[in-house]
């Protein structure tokens, strides 16, 4: 597609389960995002890849997070022993590349997660 | 660490007026600026940059302003219209690669 796609839209989970979400930039981008947005706030960075290092995993909540990007390609963000405060959305965006700055972000839809 | 203001109530807005929302930030001042907009259920998606040495963007009936000294940018939207209803983030670069954004400001224009 042309757009950054992720999967799947909506996910219900039970706490303490594990969960994958996915995202597939635009064909061609290089620089990779995650990011979380709460009901009410900003949008939270997660981790940032250049390829498919990632040079910042600064924001990544708990060690409970992971991420990993294959291929320059598609990335999976993983929970493990999912919270109640892990409930947000989970954005995910590309860029062509980074170094330039101000370089525009293409966002995803985002998946719903929610933790009963 | 930067920290970003934006009006976090609504502003309503009649339709034709002009839209004027608030973008603040508390340290350094950024390379550059960017606002996006973002509709429900959906990601955000990018309007405008503008960067440290320039004062105004312009783009159709948008207009963007970046003064350093305040430590502020102002997102402008003439000739408003009820499509214009959304949430508007400003992000800052922080670094080569970081954005930072803000909480958003919810604009309905009404009919």
């Amino acid at each position: 597609g042309a757009g950054v796609s992720q999967s799947p839209s909506n996910k219900v989970t039970e706490k303490g389960k594990d969960v994958e979400l996915r995202c597939d930039p635009i064909s061609g981008h290089t620089a990779l995002y995650w990011y979380r947005q709460s009901l009410g706030q900003g949008l939270e960075f997660l981790i940032y890849f250049q390829g498919n290092s990632a040079p910042d995993k600064s924001g990544l909540p708990s060690d409970r997070f992971s991420a990993e990007r294959t291929g320059g390609s598609v990335s999976t963000l993983t929970i493990q022993r999912t919270q109640q405060e892990d409930s947000a959305v989970y954005l995910c965006a590309s860029s062509l590349q980074t170094g330039g700055l101000g370089e525009k972000l293409f966002f995803g839809s985002g998946t719903q997660l929610s933790v009963l | 660490s930067q920290k970003i203001e934006q009006n976090s109530e609504a502003l309503n807005i009649q339709e034709g007026k002009t839209a004027t929302l608030t973008c603040n930030y508390t340290n350094y001042s950024p390379a550059y600026l960017q606002w996006y907009r973002q509709d429900p259920g959906r990601g955000p998606v990018f309007l405008l940059l503008i960067r440290e040495n320039e004062k105004e963007k312009r783009k159709e009936r948008l207009k963007v302003t970046f003064d350093t000294t305040l430590k502020q940018s102002l997102f402008h939207i003439t000739a408003s219209q009820p499509a214009d209803s959304a949430t508007y983030l400003c992000a800052l670069g922080e670094g080569t690669y970081k954005y930072i954004f803000g909480t958003g400001t919810r604009l309905k224009v009404l009919a």
